[in-house]
């Protein structure tokens, strides 16, 4: 089974602080990605990595970074959270493009 | 014309209810498709993959409907257990990544 594991489940945080998420997968998946989920605007794309040392932007990339220095890991950072980035943030993997991914429990990050 | 798009419901049915889902799509080129289920604060997970052919998994039927472009899913015999947001999944107008549409809410009720 894939497992997608992300680095927290709840954060809280203040305007202004830098933040990183981090997810890890372990099916040796060439693709990854970072969504943000928020009520009624359903899943958003923020960056995605094609391999290691890559990154494409997604729609919503503004206010964030991401780092990709291993295969299976990839951070996403909050350079100065503000409280618009209040959302859950999911992390998801797949082995190539057009293949389904699997996705991390997901990070409720809540910016105040 | 959104890239994916899907009738946000909410769909009300009754157990043992037979209940359908069209979902839109806008890449005429793209060759993935899938659904995916999301329960309340949960992660969206692949509920199965979309095939030209079509292609059934107990209860469940998606099609593929390339004229008009849109998929279906097609739950039979609901059951309280498939309350859910059902995600309907294409590709970008790029090709590049996958879309994911806003969802559609079922609620079985007994």
């Amino acid at each position: 089974d894939v497992k997608v594991t992300q680095s927290s489940r709840y954060l809280v945080k203040r305007t202004g602080e830098k933040v990183f998420l981090e997810c890890v997968q372990d099916m040796d998946h060439e693709n990854m990605f970072w969504y943000r989920q928020d009520p009624g605007l359903g899943l958003r794309l923020i960056y995605f990595s094609y391999d290691v040392k890559m990154k494409e932007k997604g729609d919503i990339p503004e206010g964030y970074s991401v780092s990709r220095e291993k295969k299976e890991r990839f951070s996403l950072i909050l350079e100065s959270a503000s409280t618009n980035q209040t959302s859950m943030y999911l992390c998801a993997s797949s082995f190539n493009s057009g293949r389904e991914q699997y996705f991390g429990p997901g990070t409720r990050l809540t910016v105040t | 014309r959104k890239e994916v798009e899907q009738d946000p419901g909410p769909f009300n049915v009754p157990e043992g209810a037979t209940v359908a889902f069209n979902c839109t799509y806008s890449n005429s080129a793209s060759q993935s498709f899938f659904w995916y289920r999301q329960d309340c604060r949960k992660e969206p997970k692949l509920l199965m993959s979309v095939y030209s052919s079509g292609n059934e998994d107990g209860r469940f039927t998606a099609q593929l409907n390339r004229a008009s472009q849109y998929i279906s899913l097609l739950i039979r015999d609901s059951k309280l257990s498939d309350s859910a947001t059902y995600l309907c999944v294409g590709e970008n107008q790029a090709g590049t990544a996958l879309i994911f549409g806003k969802g559609t809410t079922l609620s079985v009720s007994s």
